[in-house]
Protein backbone atom coordinates (compact mmCIF):
# COMPACT_ATOMS: atom_id res chain seq x y z
CA UNK A 1 0.00 0.00 0.00
CA UNK A 2 1.46 3.37 -0.68
CA UNK A 3 1.38 5.51 1.90
CA UNK A 4 3.75 8.01 4.31
CA UNK A 5 4.41 6.16 7.55
CA UNK A 6 5.62 9.17 10.85
CA UNK A 7 7.05 7.57 14.12
CA UNK A 8 6.22 8.06 16.90
CA UNK A 9 2.26 9.31 16.77
CA UNK A 10 2.08 10.68 20.07
CA UNK A 11 5.39 11.84 21.69
CA UNK A 12 5.93 13.75 25.40
CA UNK A 13 9.11 14.99 26.32
CA UNK A 14 10.89 17.77 28.42
CA UNK A 15 12.85 20.47 27.30
CA UNK A 16 16.31 19.96 25.94
CA UNK A 17 15.61 16.62 25.59
CA UNK A 18 16.63 16.17 21.67
CA UNK A 19 14.61 14.56 19.59
CA UNK A 20 13.65 12.74 15.81
CA UNK A 21 10.69 12.09 14.47
CA UNK A 22 11.02 10.31 11.44
CA UNK A 23 8.98 9.95 8.07
CA UNK A 24 9.51 7.62 5.53
CA UNK A 25 7.56 6.63 1.83
CA UNK A 26 7.20 4.05 -0.15
CA UNK A 27 6.06 5.96 -3.41
CA UNK A 28 9.95 6.90 -4.89
CA UNK A 29 8.69 10.47 -4.29
CA UNK A 30 11.33 12.82 -5.13
CA UNK A 31 10.06 15.55 -3.10
CA UNK A 32 9.05 15.60 0.67
CA UNK A 33 8.45 17.89 3.24
CA UNK A 34 7.69 18.65 7.07
CA UNK A 35 4.66 20.61 8.18
CA UNK A 36 3.58 21.77 11.39
CA UNK A 37 0.27 22.37 12.12
CA UNK A 38 -1.52 24.90 15.13
CA UNK A 39 -4.89 26.34 15.69
CA UNK A 40 -5.78 29.57 13.69
CA UNK A 41 -2.50 28.88 11.38
CA UNK A 42 -3.42 25.78 9.73
CA UNK A 43 -0.06 24.32 8.00
CA UNK A 44 3.45 25.97 8.20
CA UNK A 45 6.42 24.71 6.30
CA UNK A 46 9.24 23.72 8.35
CA UNK A 47 11.71 22.10 5.79
CA UNK A 48 11.54 20.55 2.59
CA UNK A 49 13.36 18.35 0.10
CA UNK A 50 13.50 18.72 -3.68
CA UNK A 51 15.80 15.42 -3.87
CA UNK A 52 18.23 13.20 -2.29
CA UNK A 53 20.76 15.84 -0.19
CA UNK A 54 18.83 18.85 -1.16
CA UNK A 55 17.19 20.06 1.39
CA UNK A 56 16.11 24.05 2.11
CA UNK A 57 14.21 26.07 4.91
CA UNK A 58 10.16 26.72 4.28
CA UNK A 59 8.48 29.35 6.70
CA UNK A 60 9.04 28.03 10.15
CA UNK A 61 12.77 26.28 10.04
CA UNK A 62 14.03 27.82 13.40
CA UNK A 63 15.05 25.06 16.48
CA UNK A 64 14.39 22.21 13.44
CA UNK A 65 17.00 19.86 11.42
CA UNK A 66 16.62 17.71 8.75
CA UNK A 67 18.40 15.07 6.36
CA UNK A 68 17.76 13.64 3.13
CA UNK A 69 20.12 10.57 3.02
CA UNK A 70 18.12 8.39 1.08
CA UNK A 71 14.98 8.85 -1.30
CA UNK A 72 12.38 7.16 1.11
CA UNK A 73 13.70 9.04 4.61
CA UNK A 74 13.28 12.44 5.79
CA UNK A 75 13.75 12.69 9.61
CA UNK A 76 13.21 15.46 11.14
CA UNK A 77 15.27 16.93 14.44
CA UNK A 78 14.83 18.83 17.21
CA UNK A 79 18.10 19.31 19.16
CA UNK A 80 16.64 21.26 21.77
CA UNK A 81 13.15 21.16 22.18
CA UNK A 82 11.32 23.95 23.69
CA UNK A 83 7.47 24.62 24.81
CA UNK A 84 6.95 27.08 21.74
CA UNK A 85 7.30 23.44 19.22
CA UNK A 86 4.12 21.63 20.92
CA UNK A 87 2.48 21.52 17.82
CA UNK A 88 0.56 18.93 15.55
CA UNK A 89 3.66 17.66 12.50
CA UNK A 90 3.22 16.34 9.42
CA UNK A 91 5.00 15.06 6.86
CA UNK A 92 4.14 14.82 3.24
CA UNK A 93 5.62 13.64 0.14
CA UNK A 94 5.28 14.23 -3.53
CA UNK A 95 5.92 12.67 -7.01
CA UNK A 96 8.34 15.72 -7.74
CA UNK A 97 7.62 19.08 -5.98
CA UNK A 98 5.09 21.14 -4.43
CA UNK A 99 3.25 21.63 -7.64
CA UNK A 100 1.96 17.84 -7.68
CA UNK A 101 -0.33 16.51 -5.42
CA UNK A 102 0.49 15.48 -1.63
CA UNK A 103 0.66 12.61 0.59
CA UNK A 104 0.48 13.36 4.17
CA UNK A 105 1.68 11.65 6.88
CA UNK A 106 -0.70 10.34 9.92
CA UNK A 107 0.75 12.80 11.83
CA UNK A 108 2.59 13.11 14.99
CA UNK A 109 1.62 14.72 18.26
CA UNK A 110 4.26 16.20 19.94
CA UNK A 111 4.19 18.08 23.60
CA UNK A 112 7.39 19.88 25.40
CA UNK A 113 7.17 20.18 28.66
CA UNK B 1 6.35 36.95 1.52
CA UNK B 2 3.50 35.04 -0.21
CA UNK B 3 0.47 34.87 2.07
CA UNK B 4 -2.44 33.24 1.97
CA UNK B 5 -5.58 33.58 3.59
CA UNK B 6 -9.34 32.31 3.97
CA UNK B 7 -12.66 32.99 4.82
CA UNK B 8 -14.44 32.31 6.47
CA UNK B 9 -13.18 30.66 9.58
CA UNK B 10 -15.59 28.58 10.76
CA UNK B 11 -18.84 27.50 8.88
CA UNK B 12 -21.80 26.01 10.60
CA UNK B 13 -24.53 24.82 8.25
CA UNK B 14 -27.74 22.56 8.70
CA UNK B 15 -27.55 19.87 6.69
CA UNK B 16 -28.51 19.90 2.70
CA UNK B 17 -27.46 23.84 2.72
CA UNK B 18 -24.81 24.80 0.28
CA UNK B 19 -21.07 25.96 1.86
CA UNK B 20 -18.40 27.99 -0.14
CA UNK B 21 -15.53 28.64 1.32
CA UNK B 22 -12.94 31.51 -0.46
CA UNK B 23 -9.02 31.71 -0.66
CA UNK B 24 -7.24 34.60 -1.13
CA UNK B 25 -3.35 34.57 -1.95
CA UNK B 26 -0.80 37.97 -1.58
CA UNK B 27 0.83 36.75 -5.02
CA UNK B 28 -0.06 34.95 -8.21
CA UNK B 29 0.03 31.38 -7.85
CA UNK B 30 1.15 28.92 -10.32
CA UNK B 31 -1.70 26.05 -9.33
CA UNK B 32 -3.74 26.10 -6.45
CA UNK B 33 -4.60 23.08 -4.65
CA UNK B 34 -8.10 21.93 -2.15
CA UNK B 35 -7.20 19.83 0.59
CA UNK B 36 -9.62 18.21 2.88
CA UNK B 37 -8.72 17.16 6.71
CA UNK B 38 -11.73 15.31 8.44
CA UNK B 39 -11.50 15.57 12.45
CA UNK B 40 -8.63 13.94 14.12
CA UNK B 41 -6.74 13.06 10.64
CA UNK B 42 -4.16 14.17 8.18
CA UNK B 43 -4.84 16.31 4.88
CA UNK B 44 -6.07 14.76 1.67
CA UNK B 45 -5.64 15.74 -1.80
CA UNK B 46 -8.54 17.12 -3.36
CA UNK B 47 -7.72 18.57 -6.61
CA UNK B 48 -5.41 20.93 -7.97
CA UNK B 49 -6.46 23.96 -10.80
CA UNK B 50 -3.70 25.26 -13.14
CA UNK B 51 -5.41 27.59 -15.89
CA UNK B 52 -6.40 30.65 -15.41
CA UNK B 53 -10.72 31.26 -14.93
CA UNK B 54 -10.42 27.21 -14.39
CA UNK B 55 -13.64 25.78 -12.99
CA UNK B 56 -13.34 21.77 -11.72
CA UNK B 57 -16.27 19.45 -10.58
CA UNK B 58 -16.32 16.48 -8.18
CA UNK B 59 -19.67 15.45 -7.38
CA UNK B 60 -20.95 18.23 -5.16
CA UNK B 61 -17.73 19.82 -4.93
CA UNK B 62 -17.01 23.10 -7.21
CA UNK B 63 -13.81 24.65 -7.43
CA UNK B 64 -12.87 27.82 -9.16
CA UNK B 65 -9.26 29.44 -10.04
CA UNK B 66 -9.38 33.61 -10.35
CA UNK B 67 -9.11 35.29 -13.47
CA UNK B 68 -5.74 36.96 -11.91
CA UNK B 69 -4.31 33.36 -10.38
CA UNK B 70 -4.87 34.65 -7.03
CA UNK B 71 -8.09 33.46 -5.22
CA UNK B 72 -10.03 30.48 -5.66
CA UNK B 73 -13.15 28.40 -4.14
CA UNK B 74 -14.57 25.56 -3.41
CA UNK B 75 -18.36 25.59 -3.28
CA UNK B 76 -20.36 22.53 -2.40
CA UNK B 77 -23.86 21.99 -2.78
CA UNK B 78 -26.31 20.21 -0.55
CA UNK B 79 -23.40 19.52 2.47
CA UNK B 80 -23.73 16.09 3.93
CA UNK B 81 -22.15 15.14 7.29
CA UNK B 82 -19.73 13.39 5.90
CA UNK B 83 -18.56 16.77 4.59
CA UNK B 84 -17.49 18.00 7.91
CA UNK B 85 -13.90 18.67 8.21
CA UNK B 86 -11.39 21.57 7.10
CA UNK B 87 -11.09 22.81 4.06
CA UNK B 88 -7.34 24.01 2.98
CA UNK B 89 -6.70 25.63 0.25
CA UNK B 90 -2.21 25.80 -0.87
CA UNK B 91 -0.19 27.00 -3.58
CA UNK B 92 3.36 28.37 -4.66
CA UNK B 93 4.17 31.49 -6.47
CA UNK B 94 6.37 29.95 -9.18
CA UNK B 95 9.11 28.86 -6.55
CA UNK B 96 9.32 25.97 -4.46
CA UNK B 97 7.99 27.87 -1.16
CA UNK B 98 4.65 26.26 -1.02
CA UNK B 99 1.77 27.71 1.43
CA UNK B 100 -1.16 26.79 2.98
CA UNK B 101 -4.33 28.65 4.38
CA UNK B 102 -5.67 28.65 7.70
CA UNK B 103 -8.14 26.70 6.50
CA UNK B 104 -12.21 26.74 7.16
CA UNK B 105 -13.48 24.78 8.95
CA UNK B 106 -17.28 22.82 8.45
CA UNK B 107 -19.50 21.36 10.42
CA UNK B 108 -22.64 20.20 9.37
CA UNK B 109 -25.74 19.73 11.76
CA UNK B 110 -28.04 16.71 10.88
Amino acid sequence: EAQVTQNPRYLITVTGKKLTVTCSQNMNHEYMSWYRQDPGLGLRQIYYSMNVEVTDKGDVPEGYKVSRKEKRNFPLILESPSPNQTSLYFCASSLQGPDNEQFFGPGTRLTVL
Amino acid sequence: GQQVMQIPQYQHVQEGEDFTTYCNSSTTLSNIQWYKQRPGGHPVFLIQLVKSGEVKKQKRLTFQFGEAKKNSSLHITATQTTDVGTYFCAGSDYGQNFVFGPGTRLSVLP
